[in-house]
């Protein structure tokens, strides 16, 4: 059974850091594009960065709100993926879902989510 | 960046009843590659979301065949032959051709 789990969640003040983790089974985590998508409370759904597989040159790419702040990295080896969010800000505040890829053939699988909570 | 507008937004629809939403991009969804890269999601209220079409009209395994996507260039639709109570929730158009990728606002649909 396929599964991606989010957590690392909680809450920051704004200005600083946390690292969320995916953590994948039931799938070939090491050649999966992956994804992370978030959702503000009672708002949309917001793209923030994917990262392709290392075959694929593990190149990554942001949505402009996070590009320089955030970074998402792998580790095929512990079927993990991360997102450092570094100068967090109240806009931050959202529940971030890790996410297989988007736009590929297979139907993408999404975890649970997990909240981030900047405030002060 | 890419804007997608859909349209309605809020959907009131009797079970049973066809309904349909519109995404507009602002630019075309042509890739180079010949492939149009726009998505459906589905979030039914307090799950994830979940994709029902790709690539325009492709419908994903498992998804009813109730559901189906159209469209080219700038405009898509969703079109639902026959609203069924568990279609309820929020339907995201999604665009992938262009970075960064991009979400609709999202079409709340619910039972008259």
């Amino acid at each position: 059974e396929v599964q991606v789990v989010e957590s690392g969640g909680g809450l920051v003040k704004p200005g600083g850091s946390l690292r969320l983790s995916c953590a994948a089974s039931g799938f070939t985590f090491s050649n999966a594009w992956m994804s992370w998508v978030r959702q503000a409370p009672g708002k949309g759904l917001e793209w923030v960065g994917r990262i392709k597989s290392k075959a694929d040159g593990e190149i990554t790419d942001y949505a402009a709100p996070v590009k320089g702040r955030f970074t998402v990295s792998r580790d095929d080896s512990k079927y993990t993926l991360y997102l450092q969010m570094n100068s967090l800000k109240t806009d931050d505040t959202a529940v971030y879902y890790c996410a297989t890829h988007l736009f590929g053939q297979v139907r993408p699988y999404w975890g649970q989510g997990t909240l981030v909570t900047v405030s002060s | 960046d890419v804007v997608m507008t859909q349209s309605p937004l809020s959907l009131p629809v009797t079970l049973g009843q066809p309904a349909s939403i519109s995404c507009t991009s602002s630019q075309s969804l042509l890739h180079s590659d010949g492939n149009t890269y726009l998505n459906w999601f589905q979030q039914r209220p307090g799950q994830s979301p979940g994709r029902l079409i790709y690539k325009v009209s492709n419908r994903d395994s498992g998804v009813p065949e109730r559901f189906s996507g159209s469209g080219s260039g700038t405009d898509f639709t969703l079109k639902i032959t026959r609203v069924e109570a568990e279609d309820v929730g929020v339907y995201y158009c999604m665009q992938g051709t262009h970075w960064p990728q991009s979400f609709g606002q999202g079409t709340k649909l619910e039972i008259k």
